[in-house]
């Protein structure tokens, strides 16, 4: 089956500090994997993906196939940054079909 | 502006009702999506199109019907409406059906009285 996982469905930090968002996955194939963020009562947008291996905003995201993980990671959060994060994954399987994780709230406390 | 649009943004009507929530996009794209968000948040697919073509169904009762008139539209008409349909609904677009970058509009906040 294909699925996404945030386990993280709040996640608080202090300006400046390291923030992790945990996504895990679980597809039969090689999947492609997204960032989105949501920042309050506004679109979707597209953070990052893991193919074009950016940084964005300061944030990263490395796949790690092993561990089947999309984890986004930025060294130092700023208030800006409180957003809701979704993890998606994507492939050939299921018609294409999107599959997009719980999403988690970020908090980013002055 | 090269986008995503839906309207209308706010949409507040009786149980029972019918009514449509329109999607474009100018972007060219293959693609288009609906998606359902709920009040905790979660997001869900509930359509997708591929020139013009149903791809994706997700289990969601046939009040609700998708209709592509072109590759650009992508419009939702929902019948009969229930108070577990308040949400907002989501379009979305990507260049092809696999691999690709959703682009989303602005939402529909539906309110179900």
């Amino acid at each position: 089956a294909q699925r996404v996982t945030q386990p993280e469905k709040l996640l608080s930090v202090f300006k400046g500090a390291p923030v992790e968002l945990k996504c895990n996955y679980s597809y039969s194939g090689s999947p492609e994997l997204f960032w989105y963020v949501q920042y309050s009562r506004q679109r979707l947008q597209l953070l990052l993906r893991h193919i074009s291996r950016e940084s964005i905003k300061g944030f990263t995201a490395d796949l790690n196939k092993g561990e089947t993980s999309f984890h986004l990671k930025k060294p130092f959060a700023q208030e800006e940054d409180s957003a809701m994060y979704y993890c998606a994954l994507s492939g050939q399987a299921n018609a294409g079909k999107s599959t997009f994780g719980d999403g988690t709230t970020l908090t980013v406390k002055p | 502006d090269t986008a995503v649009s839906q309207t209308p943004k706010y949409l507040v009507t009786q149980m029972g009702n019918d009514k449509s929530i329109k999607c474009e996009q100018n972007l060219g794209h293959d693609t288009m999506y609906w998606y359902k968000q709920d009040s905790k948040k979660f997001l869900k697919i509930m359509f997708s199109y591929n020139n013009k073509e149903l791809i994706i169904n997700e289990t969601v009762p046939n009040r609700f019907s998708p209709k592509s008139p072109d590759k650009a539209h992508l419009n939702l008409h929902i019948n009969s409406l229930e108070l577990g349909d308040s949400a907002v609904y989501f379009c979305a677009s990507s260049l092809q059906l696999t691999y690709n970058e959703q682009f989303f509009g602005p939402g529909t906040r539906l309110t179900v009285l």
